[in-house]
C-alpha cells in the first residue's frame, strides 16, 4: 500500500505563500499524486492531482520532484479559509487512496 | 451539485446494537469507500467496492461488513457495536481510473455508549 509522510502541523500568516511538503516513499511510475484538504466539521475535498509535471488550478499549485519521491502543495496567498488539514496521497498501483495523518495548517491573521 | 450523502450526521447507539450507516452518491460512480477518522490516526480505510455486489477489505475491516446492492448505495454495517467503534465515519465515491478524484460525504459521527 502507498505510504506518504507529512509534517504534523504548519503555520502561516495570512496573504503569505505556504508550501506543504509530502514524501512519497512507495510511489510507483504510474501512480498519480493527489492532495485533499479537510475543513473543520467537513469531509475531505479534492484539491489537485498530478503525475510528473507541475500542475496549477484555481485552488493551488502542485510541484512534483523529478524522482517523484516528494511533492509540494503551494497555496500562493493563504487566507483564513485555507486553515484545514491537508492530505497528500498516491494510489500505490490500485484505485484506492491511502490517506496518512495529514498536515494541520494554521493561518494567522 | 453532485454529492455524496450520508444518512445521519450524528448517531448514538448502545453497545451490542446492530448499526447501519448509509451512503448514497448521485454521480454514477463505480467506486465507493468507507473510512473512519480518529484523532491522531488520520483516515483509515475500512472497506471499498468497485462495483455492485463487490467488496474488498481495507486496512481495518474487523468488526464491520458492507453491502452494495445498488450502484448508488454503499452501506456500512456494525454487526455488534462496541465502544471502540466510536468514531467519525466518512463515505467517498469515485469513478474508475487513476485520475479519478474522490468525493466525500460530510461524515457521520457515531457514538457507542
Amino acid at each position: 500500500d502507498a505510504k506518504t509522510t507529512q509534517p504534523n502541523s504548519m503555520e502561516s500568516n495570512e496573504e503569505e505563500p505556504v508550501h506543504l511538503p509530502c514524501n512519497h516513499s512507495t510511489i510507483s511510475g504510474t501512480d498519480y499524486i493527489h492532495w485533499y484538504r479537510q475543513l473543520p466539521s467537513q469531509g475531505p475535498e479534492y484539491v489537485i492531482h498530478g503525475l510528473t509535471s507541475n500542475v496549477n488550478n484555481r485552488m493551488a499549485s502542485l510541484a512534483i520532484a523529478e524522482d517523484r519521491k516528494s511533492s509540494t502543495l503551494i497555496l500562493h496567498r493563504a487566507t483564513l479559509r485555507d486553515a484545514a488539514v491537508y492530505y497528500c496521497t498516491d494510489q500505490g498501483g490500485s484505485e484506492k487512496l491511502v490517506f496518512g495523518k495529514g498536515t494541520k495548517l494554521t493561518v494567522n491573521p | 451539485d453532485v454529492k455524496v450523502t450520508q444518512s445521519s450526521r450524528y448517531l448514538v447507539k448502545r453497545t451490542g446494537e446492530k448499526v447501519f450507516l448509509e451512503c448514497v452518491q448521485d454521480m454514477d460512480h463505480e467506486n465507493m469507500f468507507w473510512y473512519r477518522q480518529d484523532p491522531g490516526l488520520g483516515l483509515r480505510l475500512i472497506y471499498f467496492s468497485y462495483d455492485v455486489k463487490m467488496k474488498e477489505k481495507g486496512d481495518i475491516p474487523e468488526g464491520y461488513s458492507v453491502s452494495r446492492e445498488k450502484k448508488e448505495r454503499f452501506s456500512l454495517i456494525l454487526e455488534s457495536a462496541s465502544t471502540n467503534q466510536t468514531s467519525m465515519y466518512l463515505c467517498a465515491s469515485s469513478s474508475a481510473g487513476p485520475l479519478a478524484g474522490y468525493t466525500f460525504g460530510s461524515g457521520t459521527r457515531l457514538t457507542v455508549v
